[in-house]
């Protein structure tokens, strides 16, 4: 099942601070964000998977929450270069996989746009 | 260092048209692989994934079909293109340990006419 995001559009000046959330209805393994510029392919920011993991990447960070299936991306001070639509990717796990295959399958929340004006 | 390539970056075919796109990773073996579909929008639906060669699961009923006839190589296939086949097309590649970031190709964008 999807994961939920919100808000579904964030538009903030240079220098503001925003909050992206993802909520899965299912227990999570790990929990994935990307980014994705308009025409381009989505680029790997990180990878929360333990639940409280914390994790930072430059001004951008997020958090998981294991019990409340949640995780929140934070993006402090942003700038011009952040604006894109940022997706979550979440992974069931690995007991739940039938198959019991190796790979780690993701499915994506619809999206949250971040546009950040100057 | 890996890289993926995937291509035609563009592509406009007529509805009932065959389609083949393609996608290859170097410097890295048995990788898995996907296929996602991203309509006008924003959602990335998944298609299709591969954990070898020649296996291949299928994620959403459709006009398309996968194959993986090399480690590296994944193709997607349909032999009658709808309308509701136009979108942007990406391949990507993880490792196959858990957990493993998705590293994407460039896209096609696909306009079925």
């Amino acid at each position: 099942q999807q994961p939920v995001q919100s808000p579904q559009a964030v538009i903030l000046r240079e220098g503001e601070d925003a909050v992206i959330n993802c909520s899965s209805s299912k227990a999570l393994y790990s929990v994935h964000w990307y980014r994705q510029k308009h025409g381009e392919a989505p680029v790997f920011l990180m990878i929360l998977l333990k639940g409280g993991e914390q994790k930072g990447h430059e001004k951008i960070s997020a958090s998981f929450n294991e019990k409340k299936q949640q995780s929140s991306l934070y993006l402090t001070a942003s700038q011009l270069s952040y604006s894109g639509t940022y997706f979550c990717g979440t992974e069931i796990p690995p007991y739940d996989n039938a198959g019991g295959t190796s790979y780690g399958k993701l499915t994506f929340g619809q999206g949250t746009i971040l546009t950040v004006h100057p | 260092s890996q890289t993926i390539h995937q291509w035609p970056a563009t592509l406009v075919q007529p509805v009932g048209s065959p389609l083949s796109l393609e996608c290859t990773v170097e410097g890295t073996s048995n990788p898995n692989l996907y296929w996602y579909r991203q309509a006008a929008g924003r959602g990335l639906q998944l298609l299709f994934y591969s954990v070898g060669i020649g296996q291949i699961s299928s994620e959403v009923p459709q006009n398309l079909s996968a194959s993986r006839p090399q480690d590296r190589q994944f193709i997607l296939s349909s032999k009658k293109l709808l309308l509701s086949d136009s979108g942007f097309y990406l391949c990507a590649w993880s490792s196959s340990r858990w957990s493993s970031p998705l590293h994407f190709g460039n896209g096609t964008r696909l306009t079925v006419t």
